[in-house]
C-alpha cells in the first residue's frame, strides 16, 4: 500500500531564507507527484505537478524535484516571504489513478 | 468562473442525524471527488465519480453515500452521522481521472462537527 510521508510536520524560518520541504513515498509505481498549498480555512491549490518521467518542475520561486527510484521529492522555495506561510501537501497519483496524500508541512515565515 | 463550490461551509449535527453536502463545479470536468481531512493526517478519498453516471468507493466509504446528479454536481450524504465523521470535507474535480497531467481543483471545504 502506497504511503506518503512529509517531514517535518512544521517549520518556522525567517523571511528571505531559502528552504526545502520533503516528501517521501513507499511505492515507486506512480504516474505523477503534485505539490499543493493550503491556507487556513480554505481549499487546496495546486502548485506544481511532476510527471513520473520528469525530474523537476519550476514555477516562479518554487522548484520541485522528483527521484522516483528513491521515493523522494523536494519542494524548494527561494527567498521566502511571509505570504508563503501555509501548509504544503504532496500527493502521488498511484496505479489506480487515485491521489495518495501526505499529512503536510506547516510553514511559517517570520517577518 | 466560481470553480468548485460547496455548501454548507459549517454544520453541527447530533449523532444519528442525516445531512447532504453539496458540491458543484463549472469547469466542465468529467471527474469529481469527495475527501475528508482529519488533523495530522493526509486527505483520504471517500468516493469519486470518474464520469457522469458512475461512482466508486475510495479508501474510507463506510457511512457515506454519493450521487452524481449531473456533470456539474456531486453530493455526499451522511445517513446516520457519528462522532467519528467529525472532519473537514473537501470536494474536488479534474478534467479526467486518468489524466496524467490533470490536477484537481478543490472547493473551500465543509467543517462538520457531530456531537
Amino acid at each position: 500500500k502506497q504511503e506518503v510521508t512529509q517531514i517535518p510536520a512544521a517549520l518556522s524560518v525567517p523571511e528571505g531564507e531559502n528552504l526545502v520541504l520533503n516528501c517521501s513515498f513507499t511505492d515507486s509505481a506512480i504516474y505523477n507527484l503534485q505539490w499543493f498549498r493550503q491556507d487556513p480555512g480554505k481549499g487546496l491549490t495546486s502548485l506544481l505537478l511532476i510527471q513520473s518521467s520528469q525530474r523537476e518542475q519550476t514555477s516562479g520561486r518554487l522548484n520541485a524535484s522528483l527521484d522516483k527510484s528513491s521515493g523522494r521529492s523536494t519542494l524548494y522555495i527561494a527567498a521566502s516571504q511571509p505570504g508563503d506561510s501555509a501548509t504544503y501537501l504532496c500527493a502521488v497519483k498511484d496505479s489506480n489513478y487515485q491521489l495518495i496524500w501526505g499529512a503536510g508541512t506547516k510553514l511559517i515565515i517570520k517577518p | 468562473n466560481a470553480g468548485v463550490t460547496q455548501t454548507p461551509k459549517f454544520q453541527v449535527l447530533k449523532t444519528g442525524q442525516s445531512m447532504t453536502l453539496q458540491c458543484a463545479q463549472d469547469m466542465n470536468h468529467n471527474s469529481m471527488y469527495w475527501y475528508r481531512q482529519d488533523p495530522g493526517m493526509g486527505l483520504r478519498l471517500i468516493y469519486y465519480s470518474a464520469s457522469e453516471g458512475t461512482t466508486d468507493k475510495g479508501e474510507v466509504p463506510n457511512g457515506y453515500n454519493v450521487s452524481r446528479l449531473n456533470k456539474r454536481e456531486f453530493s455526499l450524504r451522511l445517513e446516520s452521522a457519528a462522532p467519528s465523521q467529525t472532519s473537514v470535507y473537501f470536494c474536488a474535480s479534474s478534467s479526467r481521472l486518468a489524466g496524467l497531467t490533470d490536477t484537481q481543483y478543490f472547493g473551500p471545504g465543509t467543517r462538520l462537527t457531530v456531537l
